[in-house]
């Protein structure tokens, strides 16, 4: 069946420093593909996404390109700040109703 | 516009207990999602509903349900309670499209249920 795999965290970074979060998946045709932020204590808010090949998600800073020949979409921003510390998630969507399949998150900790 | 509301926000139950968590989408949104989030499993679909039709459903027991009412609000009930049942329950909800979605949802801050 369909998967997201994302990379462990947490990831500690030092404010200002560049941020990739890894993320491939696996589905059969050709998936929408999202980045999910989790602040503490809150719930999900769509941060980005794609829903065909080569297209950039962005926002706030963060990009994401859907590559289909490697099944990625890897997140990035150049320069994180500490508001940016939260938990990232990669979904995918490959029809249906609002069924969204999430890897397991990455939590992100930027230091002043 | 005032965004998903879930209810409530934290509650304690013991074993064998049922629970009922509430959800108000966003105003115009017909369509409601439900996930289960735990450290260990991470999110996990429930089930959806449109128009107080149940459209999908995840791979979770019977004693896991739902309904939508006519305002599109919706509620999921959890029956005789088990120790795993413990997480934060998401809402979320998107304009929904009778046919298809898109997958863009918008998600409430959740119900944390712990059992004891």
């Amino acid at each position: 069946g369909d998967s997201v795999t994302q990379m462990e965290g947490p990831v500690t970074l030092s404010e200002e420093a560049f941020l990739t979060i890894n993320c491939t998946y696996t589905a059969t045709g050709y998936p929408s593909l999202f980045w999910y932020v989790q602040y503490p204590g809150e719930g999900l808010q769509l941060l980005l996404k794609a829903t065909k090949a080569d297209d950039k998600g962005s926002n706030k800073g963060f990009e994401a390109t859907y590559r289909k020949e490697t099944t990625s979409f890897h997140l990035e921003k150049g320069s994180v700040q500490v508001s940016d510390s939260a938990v990232y998630f990669c979904a995918l969507f490959s029809g249906g109703y609002n069924k969204l399949i999430f890897g397991a998150g990455t939590r992100l900790a930027v230091h002043p | 516009k005032a965004g998903v509301t879930q209810t409530p926000r934290y509650l304690i139950k013991t074993r064998g207990q049922q629970v009922t968590l509430s959800c108000s989408p966003i105003s115009g949104h017909r369509s409601v999602s439900w996930y289960q989030q735990t450290p260990g499993q991470g999110l996990q679909f429930l089930f959806e509903y449109f128009s107080e039709t149940q459209r999908n459903k995840g791979n979770f027991p019977g004693r896991f349900s739902g309904r939508q009412f006519s305002n599109s609000r919706s509620e999921m009930n959890v029956s005789t309670l088990e120790l795993g049942d413990s997480a934060l329950y998401l809402c979320a909800s998107s304009l929904g499209h009778r046919d298809a979605n898109t997958g863009e949802l918008f998600f409430g801050e959740g119900s944390r249920l712990t059992v004891l």
